[in-house]
């Protein structure tokens, strides 16, 4: 079985600073790697995926994050943050072998002030 | 021109009620999903199905029943509500290569009284 440890609920940050969510992961299986946004009142989006090759992932509205196989992480960063940013996000990890079923963090709320 | 809709966005209802929400998706995708997500914000997958079949069933009670009548809809019916029942049901699809990007709908919101 697969599981999602998101350390931090809360990230308070300013913005145009820096931003790093924390995400690991505990699996006996290979395992492939997502980070999702929920914005207040919406559904999740997909920020970013980790399947294979380049550790380093780059996803969308200027966020990246970097497997870790040794340290079983996959940490969600920006380097410049904006009020927009502000949301839910959500570390997510399936089995490398079956297709549909994803397994959720319990989210990190990411607050943005100006 | 939403990709994946549900209906209602909100359902407010007693206790014991029988209650449906329903979900389409527009992107022609063949599988779809129902999360819950709790007020502390876990969300787990309850069903999946592809093609009209389902595939994931978690350990969810049997008040709660799927419905796919084809591609394109995944309408959720849950009988004789209870007070854990209250959370946010989030409908999801994907398509065949490319299953690893669901697209999410902007959840109903159950309140069970």
């Amino acid at each position: 079985a697969q599981s999602v440890t998101q350390l931090d609920s809360q990230v308070p940050v300013f913005e145009e600073a820096p931003v790093e969510l924390r995400c690991n992961y505990s699996s006996s299986v290979s395992v492939y790697l997502f980070w999702y946004v929920q914005y207040p009142n919406q559904g999740l989006q997909l920020l970013l995926k980790y399947l294979s090759g380049s550790t380093l992932v780059k996803g969308i509205n200027g966020f990246e994050a970097e497997f870790n196989k040794s340290q079983t992480s996959f940490h969600l960063r920006k380097p410049s943050v904006h009020i927009s940013d502000t949301a839910e996000y959500f570390c997510a990890v399936r089995a490398s072998y079956n297709t549909d079923k994803l397994i959720f963090g319990t989210g990190t709320r990411l607050q943005v002030f100006p | 021109d939403t990709a994946v809709s549900q209906t209602p966005k909100y359902l407010v209802t007693q206790m014991g009620n029988d209650k449906s929400i329903k979900c389409e998706q527009n992107l022609g995708h063949d599988t779809m999903y129902w999360y819950k997500q709790d007020s502390k914000k876990f969300l787990k997958i309850m069903f999946s199905y592809n093609n009209k079949e389902l595939i994931i069933n978690e350990t969810v009670p049997n008040r709660f029943s799927p419905k796919s009548p084809d591609k394109a809809h995944l309408n959720l019916h849950i009988n004789s509500l209870e007070l854990g029942d209250s959370a946010v049901y989030f409908c999801a699809s994907s398509q065949v290569g490319n299953r690893d990007t669901q697209y999410f709908g902007p959840g109903t919101r159950l309140t069970v009284l």
